[in-house]
Order: structure tokens, then sequence, then C-alpha cells
């Protein structure tokens, strides 16, 4: 099956630093993909999403970039405080046209932010 | 607008035994998606539901089903529970379009002994 995998299990970094966490895809078909961030005892939380037809997208203090040449796919969080730490998943959506909702998920990388 | 709800939150059963959790989608929403989290495998996909229909199944047995009724509220079952179905069941909810961003509920932790 399709997969999407992360390069790093775990991250730390000091407070006010950016933070950047790399997820690879396999599926060149995909065309939409979501990074989540899971607080522990929590369920994915939504931060940001990017369509295949971009190469970047910004939100508030994270920005997504996508290489699809490549299949890579980044996040990144400027000015990384305490509430940052969590574990970030990316996620593609592999079945593009389809119009259904099967989101194949990465293992997870762990963010820790050293005060 | 309120989020996405799922009960019970924990849940204690033994072998053999059978469960349901609930799901409460985020309201408009009409597609549910469920997922088992575990530490061994990660996030997978059980199966979608949209207008009470199931859209869209992973790969799991047929241990594992799912409904959903016309308020767009779901429901999953698990029978005959095994040891290894100890999981953080989460459900999210979409519009339904397709390709678009799933809200997550806060989980039912399961835990079969």
């Amino acid at each position: 099956g399709e997969s999407v995998g992360l390069h790093l299990p775990t991250l730390s970094v000091q407070e006010g630093d950016n933070s950047i966490i790399n997820c690879a895809y396999s599926n060149s078909a995909s065309d939409y993909f979501i990074w989540y961030k899971q607080e522990s005892g929590k369920g994915p939380q939504f931060i940001i999403d990017i369509r295949s037809n971009m190469d970047k997208r910004q939100g508030q203090r994270v920005t997504v970039l996508l290489n699809k040449t490549v299949k890579h796919l980044s996040l990144q969080i400027a000015a990384t405080q305490p509430g940052d730490s969590a574990v970030y998943f990316c996620a593609e959506n592999t079945q593009p046209g389809r119009g259904a909702n099967n989101l194949f998920f990465g293992t997870g990388t762990r963010l820790t932010v050293i005060p | 607008k309120a989020g996405v709800t799922q009960t019970p939150r924990y849940l204690i059963k033994t072998r053999g035994q059978q469960v349901t959790l609930s799901c409460s989608p985020i309201s408009g929403h009409r597609s549910v998606s469920w997922y088992q989290q575990t530490p061994g495998q990660g996030l997978q996909f059980l199966f979608e539901y949209f207008s009470e229909t199931q859209r869209n199944k992973g790969n799991f047995p047929g241990r594992f089903s799912g409904r959903q009724f016309s308020n767009s509220r779901s429901e999953m079952n698990v029978s005959t529970l095994e040891l290894g179905d100890s999981a953080l069941y989460l459900c999210a909810s979409s519009s339904g379009q397709g390709r678009e961003t799933q809200y997550f509920g806060p989980g039912t932790r399961l835990l079969v002994l």
C-alpha cells in the first residue's frame, strides 16, 4: 500500500528557534496533504493543509512546503513555543477525485521545546 | 460551533466481548471517518460513512463495523474483542466533499484485558 513516512521520530528545539519537521510520501497521485498536531490525551488537531497545485502555504507561525518532484513535505514552525511541544503528523489523501475521505498518516515526529 | 464529540472517553473490556463507540460530528458535517491509533501501527483508517452509507473502508477484519444515522452521528462496533484491539479510537468529521480537512474528536481509549 501507499505510505507516508517521517524522517525523524524526535526533534528538540530551543524556545524561540524555528522548527522544521519533514515528511516523505510515496503516492505521486496524492493531491492533498494535512499537518496535524497531537498533544497527550487529545485527538489530532488541524494545523495547516496544502493542495498539490501549490508549493507553499503559510499560516500563523507555520508554513508548509510541498516538493512534488521528490515527494517531500515539510512543516516549519516559527519562534517555537513550549505549547508547540506535541507529536506532529503529516497525512495524505491518496484517493484524488473520489470525493472520499481516507487519510494515510505518517508515524509522527515528537517535538520537544526546551525552555 | 461545537467540535467532534466521542463517548465514552475510556472503556475497559475483556477478550471476547463486544463494544460500541459513538461519535457526534461537527454540526453540518455529513462525513464521519474512524481511525485506530496504536503505538505500534500509528494512525490507521478504519472506514468512512457519508449519508448513512459506508463510502470507504480500510484493511481491518469484519469484526470492525460501523453505521451512521440520519443526523450524521456514527457508531462503530468491535465484536469478539482481542487484546490487540486495545487502542485509541478516533473519529473525524468533514463536510464530505472530499480532499478536505477532517476534524478529530478526543478519542475513546479502549483497553482489552
